[in-house]
């Protein structure tokens, strides 16, 4: 029992490049969640998903994307960095909006 | 829509001294209350959480958190802090069937 993983730990993009991050849960948990942590402003919820093939817009969703196609997988996408876009992001899931469990985060640095 | 407001970015105490961290939220129908501890270098962990009952909450390592619904408020306290408690600690509520909204969160050092 992983729990809740991503993927990758840390990766530093250009601007203007893309790239997909996973987020893997093996608890059977209907709702995924990605959020973004900056300094000083705490967790802001990006994205989630409140079960397999749906998902809903958060806070903080523009220049995202995301996908929910299997049950156990979240992915988050960005079409286009940007340096705004430097931030540590992290998964979490849960049976219930009330009970989350996080992943270890993606430390991702936009140039 | 649901806010949080913890009252201090930085605390900074010696160890054995008492800690208090302020918690007030905006929402005024039912609530459910989290505070999450995020050690250096880790992802978040729940400390504690208040759902009905007993306002007052105990959680992990010693922590404890009283839900004082007139004010609105959800402080954390220990009685005496250790240095492996240095950690950011942030504040979080939830309400129907909405989605968690945390606080900007604490970074607390305690000196040893």
């Amino acid at each position: 029992n992983a729990g809740v993983t991503q993927t990758p730990k840390f990766r530093v993009l250009k601007t203007g490049q893309s790239m997909t991050l996973l987020c893997a849960q093996d608890m059977n948990h209907e709702y995924m969640y990605w959020y973004r942590q900056d300094p000083g402003m705490g967790l802001r919820l990006i994205h989630y998903s409140v079960g397999e093939g749906t998902t809903a817009k958060g806070e903080v969703p523009d220049g995202y994307n995301v996908s929910r196609l299997k049950k156990q997988n979240f992915l988050l996408g960005l079409e286009s960095a940007a340096p705004s876009q430097t931030s540590v992001y992290f998964c979490a899931s849960g049976r219930q909006p009330e009970t989350q469990y996080f992943g270890p985060g993606t430390r991702l640095l936009v140039l | 829509a649901q806010s949080v407001s913890q009252h201090n970015h930085h605390v900074i105490l010696s160890e054995a001294a008492s800690l208090e961290l302020g918690c007030n939220y905006s929402y005024g129908g039912t609530v459910n209350l989290f505070w999450y501890v995020q050690y250096p270098g880790q992802h978040l962990q729940l400390l504690l959480k208040y759902f009905s009952g007993d306002p007052l909450v105990k959680g992990i390592k010693g922590f404890e958190a009283e839900f004082i619904k007139s004010k609105f408020s959800f402080n954390l306290r220990k009685p005496s802090v250790q240095w492996s408690d240095t950690a950011e600690y942030f504040c979080a509520v939830i309400s129907g069937y909405s989605t968690l909204t945390f606080g900007k969160g604490t970074m607390l050092l305690v000196s040893p």
